[in-house]
């Protein structure tokens, strides 16, 4: 069965602080993603990881990819309030009955406090 | 600009009513995707396809049906509304089947 899960699944943090979501996947994967949604609103892509050792960042966020541990990580540089929101990552299959269905993780709630 | 629409943004419908979303898209994608978002269960894929008259079944079809008679457009019908398939009901579509998915608004769908 695929799984994707993340942790920590609620994440409060104080502004200037950092800190590590994690994204493990069960299965062998094409390609990893990351997206955001803020409360009420449609998902927001941020990343594409394509292969073992990707690394990819933008401002404070910076992603990178494990295929070998299928792990993910989301790290967040000097949290600003502005952040706040929920992290899903989500994962598409390299083939066969899984390709290009993303299965996402449970989501993490970030909250970011002054 | 291209983009991709939902209709409608929210929806209150009976127990047993057959209900119809839309989706809408501009990029001619051949990738559309429905999933539905509960929390605690991130999104869950309810049906797919990846051209015009193909469609297959997610993980949760069940009480879910879909057609594509076009490019554009990828409705997904619920045959006989339950309180089960309250939920927000999103629509994604991609260039090809293994390239990052563009999301729609989103509906929000209660079953009373």
């Amino acid at each position: 069965e695929l799984k994707v899960e993340q942790n920590p699944l609620f994440l409060s943090m104080q502004e200037g602080k950092n800190y590590t979501i994690y994204c493990n996947y069960s299965t062998t994967s094409d390609r990893l993603y990351w997206y955001r949604q803020d409360p009420g609103k449609s998902l927001e892509s941020l990343f594409v990881l394509l292969s073992n050792g990707a690394v990819k960042q933008e401002g404070r966020l910076m992603a990178s990819l494990d295929t070998k541990a299928r792990l993910s990580t989301l790290h967040i540089t000097a949290a600003v309030h502005d952040l706040s929101a929920t992290y899903f990552c989500a994962r598409s299959g390299a083939g066969g009955t899984s390709y290009g269905k993303l299965t996402f993780g449970q989501g993490t709630i970030l909250t970011v406090h002054p | 600009d291209a983009e991709i629409t939902q209709s409608p943004r929210h929806k209150i419908t009976e127990t047993g009513r057959q209900v119809t979303l839309a989706c809408h898209q501009t990029w001619n994608h051949n990738n559309m995707f429905w999933y539905r978002q509960d929390l605690g269960h991130g999104l869950r894929l309810i049906h797919y396809s990846y051209g015009v008259q193909d469609t297959n079944k997610g993980e949760v079809s069940d009480g879910y049906s879909v057609s594509r008679s076009n490019t554009e457009d990828l409705p997904l019908t619920l045959e006989s509304a339950a309180s089960s398939q309250t939920s927000v009901y999103f629509c994604a579509s991609s260039e090809r089947p293994n390239t990052e998915a563009f999301f729609g608004q989103g509906t929000r769908l209660t079953v009373v």
